[in-house]
């Protein structure tokens, strides 16, 4: 299947800080998703791409869906306490029938106070 | 309220011993999936279902069962469990069933195979 990478894989930051993590494909997704998971709980959905090139903002976030198709980015701007937490890219396989998905490895966000 | 519920939450059992976790949702969503999540491994798929009776392997299958005899319920089976099935494990639904176009996710289940 596709394989996502991440990085990096974990990050310590003063709060205030801005936070910038990638995800990379050595395929082409046509879809890109970022997703939060708390400690203790299941992923949440942050941003959904579905267009090369596609800049979204969600509150503090903004992610990017690259020209390439092969990798999009995720910004976090003045970092607080709470967004603490693993942030994982996923998209679909694109090379079945629909149905597969598959998840970075994901990065681990600590912000100090 | 929308959501996505596993049971039980935390779960210790022993070699060979089957066991359920089951998963329900109340959003109508016709795909589901189970998922293992294991430290550095980011979450792997395991199966998932587009439809009522409609299941398929995703890329971590062996050891596992599944059903969809509902729409609503996506139970994951283990006939004969193993230590290296110790994980943390999620479900998951989402409407499309284009794959997780906006997925909701279960609180998890833990589980410890001895």
């Amino acid at each position: 299947g596709q394989q996502l990478n991440q990085s990096p894989q974990s990050m310590f930051i003063q709060e205030g800080e801005d936070v910038s993590m990638n995800c990379t494909s050595s395929s082409i997704f046509n879809t890109w998703l970022w997703y939060k998971q708390d400690p203790g709980e299941g992923p949440v959905l942050l941003i959904a791409l579905y267009k090369a090139g596609e800049l979204t903002s969600n509150g503090r976030l903004t992610a990017q869906f690259g020209i390439t198709r092969k990798d999009s980015f995720l910004n976090i701007s003045a970092s607080i306490p709470s967004d603490v937490g693993i942030y994982f890219c996923a998209g679909p396989d694109e090379n079945t029938n629909a149905g597969k998905s598959t998840f970075g490895d994901g990065t681990t966000l600590t912000v100090k106070p | 309220e929308a959501q996505v519920t596993q049971n039980p939450r935390y779960l210790i059992t022993v070699t060979g011993k089957k066991l359920t976790v089951t998963c329900s949702q109340n959003m109508n969503h016709e795909y589901m999936s189970w998922y293992r999540q294991d430290p550095g491994l980011g979450l792997r798929q395991i199966y998932y279902s587009m439809n009522v009776e409609v299941t398929d392997k995703g890329d971590v299958p062996e050891g596992y069962k599944v059903s969809r005899k509902e729409k609503r319920n996506f139970p994951l089976i283990l006939e004969s469990p193993s230590p290296n099935q110790t994980s943390l494990y999620f479900c998951a639904s989402s409407l499309s069933n284009y794959v997780p176009a906006e997925a909701f996710f279960g609180q998890g289940t833990r589980l410890t195979v001895v």
